[in-house]
């Protein structure tokens, strides 16, 4: 069937880096994108969207890039800081909210 | 402010018990989701709602129940037909026409 992945599980840098997630999906019906950030024991909160129509969004100090052609989106975090230890994940919609379909998230550690 | 309080934060079980989580928006959003998370998997859907008094199965409804008596109130009941009931439980809600999601701050429930 179809499914939202990711490629690494954590990913560690240090504080005033970038760090880039990814995302892979395979349902070329999505047509909308969302990344969550979840901290630890708290529910996830909306970063950042993009629809199938856009290759790039950017927000304050992340961006969204997707390529529909290999199914791939990622989030570019700048200049990251202790703050932003979490847990990543994206999320695909076809357009019906009763089918929203994750990712298992890429845990993502700041070291200050 | 406007959003979605779930209830107990933390909550736990014994075996054979029925267990009931809270879930509460102000958003006068018309449908509200019931998800189940699991240490390195994505969220997985167990029930939704689109109107007051409807609701359907999600991917993993077995040993679950649910209610929605009224736009504002969203509850999930774990039966003791739930044999693995230990997970992070989050509630969410969207917009009619909206795309991504509010979640609510989850629930933490333990068999014990």
């Amino acid at each position: 069937g179809e499914s939202v992945g990711l490629h690494l599980p954590t990913l560690s840098v240090q504080e005033g880096d970038n760090s880039i997630i990814n995302c892979a999906y395979s349902n070329s019906a999505s047509d909308y994108f969302i990344w969550y950030k979840q901290e630890s024991g708290k529910g996830p909160q909306f970063i950042i969207d993009i629809r199938s129509n856009m290759d790039k969004r950017q927000g304050q100090r992340v961006t969204v890039l997707l390529n529909k052609t290999v199914k791939h989106l990622s989030l570019q975090i700048a200049a990251t800081h202790p703050g932003d230890s979490a847990v990543y994940f994206c999320a695909e919609n076809n357009g019906n909210n009763n089918d929203m379909r994750f990712g298992a998230g890429t845990r993502l550690t700041v070291k200050p | 402010d406007g959003g979605i309080t779930q209830s107990p934060k933390y909550l736990f079980r014994k075996e054979g018990q029925n267990v009931t989580l809270s879930c509460e928006q102000n958003l006068n959003h018309d449908a509200m989701y019931w998800y189940r998370q699991d240490p390195g998997q994505g969220l997985r859907l167990i029930y939704y709602s689109q109107i007051v008094n409807d609701f359907q199965k999600g991917d993993i409804a077995e040993g679950y129940s649910v209610s929605r008596e009224k736009k504002e109130s969203f509850p999930l009941t774990v039966t003791s037909a739930q044999k693995n009931p230990t997970a992070f439980y989050l509630c969410a809600s969207i917009a009619q026409g909206a795309y991504g999601y509010t979640f609510g701050s989850g629930t933490r429930l333990t068999v014990v």
